[in-house]
């Protein structure tokens, strides 16, 4: 079946410093991607969205990378803030009439002053 | 702000009553969508509306129902709660259909239901 993303795991970085956040995908026929920050206490927030005819995509302060042969996707945060701390998700889409969008669990991310 | 309104933020409910969450999608928008989030369960999909019709079901029990109105405010009735059912209820919207033909999905800043 579909699964999408870890266990929900911790990262914890030094303001300044670059924070990677890995996920991993299972259903080979999805070919698009989010990422999702979601404070607490708050909705989940688009950051940034990758299409599988794409590896690697830029956004402010944000990368994601899309490795299709291996079924892993990562978000890569620039000189993190405090701000940024949150739980991060990825959630996949197998396009077409497929209107889910399956969620992994997420990654929570603390930034240290 | 997402522009995704939904109410009310908490809900304290007993154990075999019955609510309703409200949400009004962004203005423009055609497509709303219904998420669980549970610790245990994570982002969990339940029901998709587009323009007032039906379009996508999820992992949604017999007991919740859905429906989107000719103003494209969209309504999830959960009934005969049980204490499982605790957990935030969130709506997301697009313009399109889909997630990847109507682009992104925001997200209002979700429903706590407490079933006690």
């Amino acid at each position: 079946g579909e699964s999408v993303g870890l266990h929900l795991p911790t990262l914890s970085v030094q303001e300044g410093d670059n924070s990677i956040i890995n996920c991993a995908y299972s259903n080979s026929a999805s070919d698009y991607f989010i990422w999702y920050k979601q404070e607490s206490g708050k909705g989940p927030q688009f950051i940034i969205d990758i299409r599988s005819n794409m590896d690697k995509r830029q956004g402010q302060r944000v990368t994601v990378l899309l490795n299709k042969t291996v079924k892993h996707l990562s978000l890569q945060i620039a000189a993190t803030q405090p701000g940024d701390s949150a739980v991060y998700f990825c959630a996949e889409n197998s396009g077409g009439s497929n209107y889910k969008l399956t969620f992994g669990k997420g990654t929570l991310l603390t930034v240290n002053p | 702000d997402s522009g995704v309104t939904q109410t009310p933020k908490h809900l304290i409910t007993a154990t075999g009553q019955r609510v309703t969450l409200r949400c009004s999608p962004r203005s423009g928008d055609l497509s709303v969508y219904w998420y669980q989030q549970s610790l245990d369960q994570g982002l969990q999909f339940l029901i998709q509306y587009y323009n007032g019709e039906e379009r996508a079901k999820g992992n949604i029990l017999e007991r919740f129902s859905a429906q989107q109105f000719p103003d494209l405010h969209s309504e999830l009735n959960l009934s005969s709660l049980e204490l499982g059912d605790s957990a935030l209820y969130f709506c997301a919207s697009s313009h399109g259909q889909g997630i990847q033909l109507g682009g992104k999905a925001f997200f209002g800043q979700g429903t706590r239901l407490t079933v006690v």
